[in-house]
């Protein structure tokens, strides 16, 4: 089966706090891709990062940073000092077989001023 | 930076009456997807399209759905024949070929009345 899971529905920090979002994956390609997407209280999808599975190397964008650890099937998203306008819900997906992209149910991260 | 566009922003419907949706995709992009999000839920995958074909398509892209791309610039959506459940955001994404990044439009909420 091919599914992606994010245990956390819902999340809250303080402004500056730092925050990890879970991702777990589960597939049995040997090739596939994995994403985060932003989505803000405006509607749309951003998206934020895509790897795929033969680059297990970390990531640093700012204040934000991505762990993909194959062992464990996670691709997990940290937010340094966060900050309100981070408030969104972020979905994390993956690429399956031919060309399709599966979301997660998402994670409501609401920072608090 | 180049978008994707989708018209209208919100359409809404009597239940069984025909409805399309439209997008013009980002214009150097050769591969098209429909997602749709029901209010509070997840991105589910409805569609993928390239070199005027269907590459792949959900259960939930039954007979009631079709896309065309008429044109050179437009994909469309039809529903043949909405029905309460099919109330919910409709996203279309493109992309390019050799970078597995999908761009979304800020969507369509369809309400079905």
């Amino acid at each position: 089966a091919q599914k992606v899971t994010q245990a956390q529905t819902e999340i809250s920090v303080v402004e500056k706090e730092d925050v990890t979002l879970d991702c777990v994956y589960e597939t049995r390609d040997t090739t596939y891709y994995l994403f985060w997407y932003k989505q803000p209280p405006s509607g749309e999808l951003v998206f934020l990062i895509r790897r795929n599975s033969f680059d297990e190397q970390n990531e640093i964008s700012g204040r934000y940073s991505w762990n993909f650890q194959k062992s464990t099937s996670s691709f997990n998203f940290t937010i340094t000092a966060s900050q309100v306008v981070d408030s969104a819900v972020y979905f994390c997906a993956m690429k399956t077989s031919y060309d399709k992209v599966i979301f997660g149910p998402g994670t409501s991260l609401s920072v608090i001023p | 930076e180049p978008e994707v566009t989708q018209t209208p922003s919100h359409q809404v419907t009597q239940m069984g009456q025909e409805v399309i949706l439209r997008c013009v995709p980002i214009s150097n992009h050769l591969y098209f997807y429909w997602y749709r999000q029901i209010l509070g839920q997840k991105v589910e995958f409805l569609v993928s399209f390239y070199n005027n074909e269907i590459s792949e398509k959900s259960e939930i892209f039954d007979d009631q759905f079709s896309v065309e791309r008429p044109d050179g610039s437009n994909f469309t959506l039809k529903i043949r024949s909405t029905k309460l459940e099919d109330s919910a955001m409709y996203f279309c994404a493109s992309r390019a070929g050799s970078r597995y990044k999908l761009f979304f439009g800020s969507g369509t909420q369809l309400s079905v009345l």
